[in-house]
């Protein structure tokens, strides 16, 4: 079935620095790839997304960029800041034939002061 | 303005005892989902509602039912709750199902 793989599951990272996590998705009609951030013992919020026929997009500190053939997206952040810690979901959705999103593990990103 | 509105935030059942999560959202989106959390496995899907009318299993659907009351609320229910059950339940909105999602604030449940 569809799947979506996130790597790392971990990561730490020193405050100013980048952070970068990587998503793989399976299904290849998957045409929308959100990102959430979930704060510890909140819901996941939307912070960026990325459409099919897009390859990179910007926002601030975030950026997400897709390759398509190879089925990768990822997230960047940068300059972090301490309250970037957070996890982060990608997640891979395609709209024909279903609304189902996959979302992958999550990413645990501690931001050190 | 509320967006996504779950109730209860917090619950818990013996093996065996039923419950139905409730899930309202006042945005006038036309898709609904319930979604299970788990520690290292992300959100998987329960079920899901396209528009109102309609529900689809999603990835994991055994031990439950939904029913989407109207374009409004879509409620999760548990007929026989079981250990493997303990999960943090969230419910979430989308317009068109095409975009991304409102969560609500999540369901701690813990089944004993």
């Amino acid at each position: 079935g569809e799947n979506v793989e996130q790597h790392p599951s971990t990561l730490s990272v020193q405050e100013g620095d980048s952070a970068v996590i990587k998503c793989t998705y399976s299904d290849s009609a998957s045409n929308y790839f959100p990102w959430y951030k979930q704060e510890l013992g909140k819901r996941p919020q939307l912070i960026i997304d990325i459409r099919s026929n897009v390859g990179e997009k910007k926002d601030q500190r975030i950026a997400v960029t897709l390759n398509k053939t190879a089925k990768h997206f990822s997230l960047h952040i940068t300059e972090t800041q301490p309250e970037d810690s957070a996890v982060y979901f990608c997640a891979a959705l395609r709209n024909t034939g279903g609304f189902k999103t996959i979302f992958g593990a999550g990413t645990r990103l501690f931001v050190k002061a | 303005n509320a967006g996504v509105t779950q109730t209860p935030k917090f619950q818990v059942l013996k093996t065996g005892q039923s419950m139905t999560l409730q899930c309202a959202q006042d945005m006038n989106h036309n898709s609904m989902y319930w979604y299970r959390q788990d520690p290292g496995m992300g959100l998987r899907l329960i079920y899901y509602s396209a528009s109102e009318g309609t529900t689809d299993k999603g990835e994991v659907p055994n031990g439950y039912n939904v029913s989407r009351l109207n374009k409004r609320e879509f409620s999760l229910r548990l007929e026989s709750a079981a250990p493997s059950q303990t999960s943090v339940y969230f419910c979430a909105s989308s317009v068109e199902g095409n975009y991304g999602y409102t969560f609500g604030s999540g369901t701690r449940l813990t089944v004993v």
